[in-house]
């Protein structure tokens, strides 16, 4: 048990589906993170909200909506997405967001088809 | 252009021997540094981490090492075990006035053999 939880762990969906990812965080963090591990590519960062506040949108298409109600709970919308966005899901917390370590989640292993 | 490289995708070595994955950093402003690994099918979890401040860190059987002029690290797991096969990650961070998450490596893929 990590402490941080996602769901689904895998997930379908078709080009014109409309689907989320929901992220939770036990551990009282004031900091979640988004990000993508694409086959050979390294983890890359896509969204940052700290304290609620989105602090970090690293040039995501918009067919990817980050929603924070509060900070246990981290969503990321998906719409009209393309195959090549077939890719692991990772969501991490950290304490307060500033050069700390990460706890991350198991993961969402998205497939577009 | 890749700010952390981990040049090795994968590594292999026999039980009871010394593991040494090595990271390389671009950026000068990276001032703390962290090594996860990852098992298939979870998230990657913490393992070590060193300030620029400090050349060396230890924790157990894992020894992370530090040499800024070189802007290199490296982890060491002495004696490797066979639950050390996985996926590890170099990762870094740069001093800022908000969250902006960690920079990672492509990772190297440890296989230890018996």
């Amino acid at each position: 048990e990590t402490g941080v939880t996602q769901t689904p762990r895998h997930l379908v969906m078709g080009m014109t589906n409309k689907k989320s990812l929901k992220c939770e965080q036990h551990l009282g963090h004031n900091a979640m993170y988004w990000y993508k591990q694409s086959a050979k590519k390294p983890l890359e960062l896509m969204f940052v909200y700290n304290f609620k506040e989105q602090t970090e949108n690293n040039s995501v298409p918009s067919r990817f909506s980050p929603e924070c109600p509060n900070s246990s709970h981290l969503f990321l919308h998906l719409h009209t997405l393309q195959p090549e966005d077939s890719a692991l899901y990772l969501c991490a917390s950290s304490q307060q967001g500033y050069n700390e370590k990460l706890f991350f989640g198991s993961g969402t292993q998205l497939s577009v088809l | 252009d890749q700010q952390v490289k981990q040049n090795s995708p994968s590594l292999s070595v026999q039980e009871g021997r010394i593991s040494i994955l090595n990271c390389d950093y671009t950026n000068s402003m990276f001032d703390y540094f962290l090594w996860y690994k990852k098992y298939p099918a979870e998230g990657p979890t913490f393992l070590i981490s060193i300030s620029s401040i400090k050349d060396k860190n230890e924790d157990g059987r894992f020894t992370v090492f530090l040499n800024k002029s070189a802007k290199h690290l490296s982890l060491h797991i002495v004696p490797s075990q066979p639950g050390d096969s996985a996926v590890y990650f170099c990762a870094a961070s740069a001093p800022g006035g908000g969250a902006d998450g960690l920079t990672f490596g492509k990772g190297t893929h440890l296989i230890i053999q018996p």
